[in-house]
């Protein structure tokens, strides 16, 4: 079946340091892939979407691309922010003929920034 | 435009009980799914409902089970509660339930089971 694997957490990184966190599936054919976060006691929020082969998606600094060929959508920022400290989940949703689907999450990882 | 909202936000049971549930979805999206999420096992989809028909169902006990209005309300009910029920459980909607569409979540609500 479908999986997302993510980097383990947590993450601890001083302000205006480079952000990376890996993310890599299996799915069959083209799943589109979404990142979303969550900050403490909320629910998720999309963060950022990408739905076929080297499409980029990017929102608030945050950027990531599909990579096909590596099965890869990898989340970057330049420069994180105290207020970038949350959960990052990687998510994907099957292409079916249906339009029934659900999302596949990864295991989640912490990130904190530290002054 | 208001979010999804799901109510109520705490609950506490305890086992053996059964309990309810609500999601009311972003105004005009149709496409109803609930998540399971525990710090064992992460975020679990347990369904998905369109137009008031369950579409799709994870692998979740029959003790799980959901509804759908037909203004796409929808409600979630757990019956004979036990102690591994305990967990955050999330609402999402979208337009369709395209699978390119995102899905957008409510801040959830926290059941714990004593």
């Amino acid at each position: 079946g479908d999986s997302v694997t993510q980097m383990e957490g947590p993450v601890t990184l001083s302000e205006e340091a480079f952000l990376t966190i890996n993310c890599t599936y299996t799915a069959t054919g083209y799943p589109s892939l979404f990142w979303y976060v969550q900050y403490p006691g909320e629910g998720l929020q999309l963060l950022l979407k990408a739905t076929k082969a080297d499409d980029k998606g990017s929102n608030k600094g945050f950027e990531a691309t599909y990579r096909k060929e590596t099965t890869s959508f990898h989340l970057e920022k330049g420069s994180v922010q105290v207020s970038d400290s949350a959960v990052y989940f990687c998510a994907l949703t099957p292409i079916s003929s249906g339009s029934a689907r659900q999302l596949t999450f990864g295991s989640g990882t912490q990130l904190t920034v530290l002054p | 435009k208001a979010g999804v909202t799901q109510t109520p936000r705490y609950l506490i049971k305890t086992r053996g009980q059964q309990v309810t549930l609500s999601c009311s979805p972003i105004s005009g999206h149709r496409s109803v799914s609930w998540y399971q999420q525990t710090p064992g096992q992460g975020l679990q989809f347990l369904f998905e409902y369109f137009s008031e028909t369950q579409r799709n169902k994870g692998n979740f006990p029959g003790r799980f089970s959901g509804r759908q209005f037909s203004n796409s309300r929808s409600e979630m009910n757990v019956s004979t509660l036990e102690l591994g029920d305990s967990a955050l459980y999330l609402c999402a909607s979208s337009l369709r339930g395209d699978s390119n569409q995102p899905q957008h979540f409510g801040d959830g609500t926290r059941l714990s089971i004593l």
